[in-house]
């Protein structure tokens, strides 16, 4: 079964903790993508890859890392300087003409 | 910032056609319009794109304006299921540094 894979659906954190969220895919494609959605709002980029071992800063990178070490996965690190973190969270590759989507990570800092 | 303006929301009869406008009137030559769905809570959904010439998929139909600078998504048939959010962008084919930049789109409701 192709996709991307997001775990988990819900994270609920204190905050001052970093968290890391999970993005895999076995679709073999080489760009992925992360983004946040706030309530109401569109997609905002954080981070891109577009080949392992190198990744871009998107528009709001502040406060978040990433890692790009293999083609399947590109985990997203929200750290304690990220002042708003609660949001949905949706990793995506690109091949083409079509941008696919996983099913998006819920995090919640309490 | 999105390149593309869309009205805030629509409502939709099931089993009629929803037609969603977009107006994108600083397109280049070579962007695409794509549009993309999001299901509440779900990932977005690729729909269809299109350059110049009228597009239609199973999913849906794209008529783009002969100057470019506006397009309209049909759903033929609009069922309870396709009430969601439905996204305009533009965006040059295959710039894999060029994300594609999902504004906050247009939130249909598809009534019984």
């Amino acid at each position: 079964d192709g996709g991307i894979t997001q775990s988990p659906k819900y994270l609920f954190r204190k905050e001052g903790q970093n968290v890391t969220l999970s993005c895999e895919q076995n679709l073999n494609h080489d760009a992925m993508y992360w983004y946040r959605q706030d309530p109401g709002q569109g997609l905002r980029l954080i981070y891109y890859s577009q080949i392992v071992n190198d990744f871009q800063k998107g528009d709001i990178a502040e406060g978040y890392s990433v890692s790009r070490e293999k083609k399947e996965s590109f985990p997203l690190t929200v750290t304690s300087a990220q002042k708003n973190p609660t949001a949905f969270y949706l990793c995506a590759t690109l091949a083409g003409n079509e941008q696919f989507f996983g099913p998006g990570t819920r995090l919640t800092v309490l | 910032d999105a390149k593309t303006t869309q009205p805030t929301s629509m409502d939709c009869a099931e089993g009629r056609a929803a037609n969603l406008p977009c107006n994108h009137s600083t397109i280049s030559g070579n962007e695409y319009v794509y549009w993309y769905r999001q299901i509440h809570s779900q990932g977005p959904q690729y729909i269809i794109h299109g350059l110049k010439n009228n597009e239609t998929n199973e999913m849906a139909s794209l008529i783009i304006t002969e100057d470019r600078k506006s397009s309209t998504l049909i759903l033929p048939h609009a069922t309870l299921r396709d009430t969601a959010v439905y996204y305009c962008i533009v965006r040059v084919l295959e710039n894999y540094g060029q994300n594609f930049v999902f504004g906050p789109g247009t939130r249909l409701s598809v009534l019984p």
